[in-house]
């Protein structure tokens, strides 16, 4: 299998629910990331991994919780989530030092919290 | 700091119609410019790139120029069909000795009506 793979597709949770959402890379990169894309906002940049380190949080609350244990594997660990955190969260990776080679993004989990 | 602006959709052509969407970008340095697209339920997928001044990237009959004087990097197709209806993100990547930041365009929508 190649490329980056989400799981699960869909997630419905309620607010006192706890969930993880899952990424996988089979491409050798060694940067993942996580965004969120809500309806009419621009993309929201989360986390930032490089060689398994987090190097970027851009405020986001703690209630997400993301783990990477390897270059190929991502978590997003969810916990008293807020319906406003209903959204597509999208994972990406990339080869660090190479930016013309650009992104390569899985599917998405579309998450909605009730 | 960085920044890329595209145009404001949505846009809505009819079938073998010519599209433009335009894109500008502020950046330090000499960025690598991508256009990425999104099908509905999707990730974002690379379209096509370019990484100097003058390059023409291409991909699928979508076609975008790496233009330093006007900072602009605008995608144009010549005859749309009603399958390219997805939302189109310009986007640009800096690199630095602390690795590089991808900065993303807000989205153009495109509807292509048969």
């Amino acid at each position: 299998e190649t490329g980056v793979t989400q799981t699960p597709r869909h997630l419905v949770m309620g607010m006192t629910n706890k969930k993880s959402l899952k990424c996988e890379q089979h491409l050798g990169h060694n940067a993942m990331y996580w965004y969120k894309q809500s309806a009419k906002k621009p993309l929201e940049l989360m986390f930032v991994y490089n060689f398994k380190e987090q190097t970027e949080n851009n405020s986001v609350p703690s209630r997400f919780s993301p783990e990477c244990p390897n270059s190929s594997h991502l978590f997003l660990h969810l916990h008293t989530l807020q319906p406003e955190d209903s959204a597509l969260y999208l994972c990406a990776s990339s080869q660090e030092g190479q930016p013309s080679r650009g992104y390569t993004f899985g599917s998405g989990t579309r998450l909605t919290v009730v | 700091g960085d920044s890329v602006t595209q145009m404001e959709g949505p846009v809505t052509l009819s079938e073998e119609a010519f599209l433009t969407i335009n894109c500008t970008y502020t950046a330090t340095g000499y960025p690598s410019l991508f256009w990425y697209v999104q099908y509905p339920g999707e990730g974002l997928q690379l379209l096509l790139k370019a990484t100097k001044a003058d390059d023409k990237g291409s991909n699928k009959g979508f076609e975008a120029t790496y233009r330093k004087e006007t900072t602009s990097f605008h995608l144009e197709k010549g005859s749309v069909q009603v399958s390219d209806s997805a939302v189109y993100f310009c986007a640009l990547s800096a690199g630095n000795t602390g690795g590089f930041k991808t900065i993303f365009g807000a989205g153009t929508r495109l509807f292509v009506k048969a």
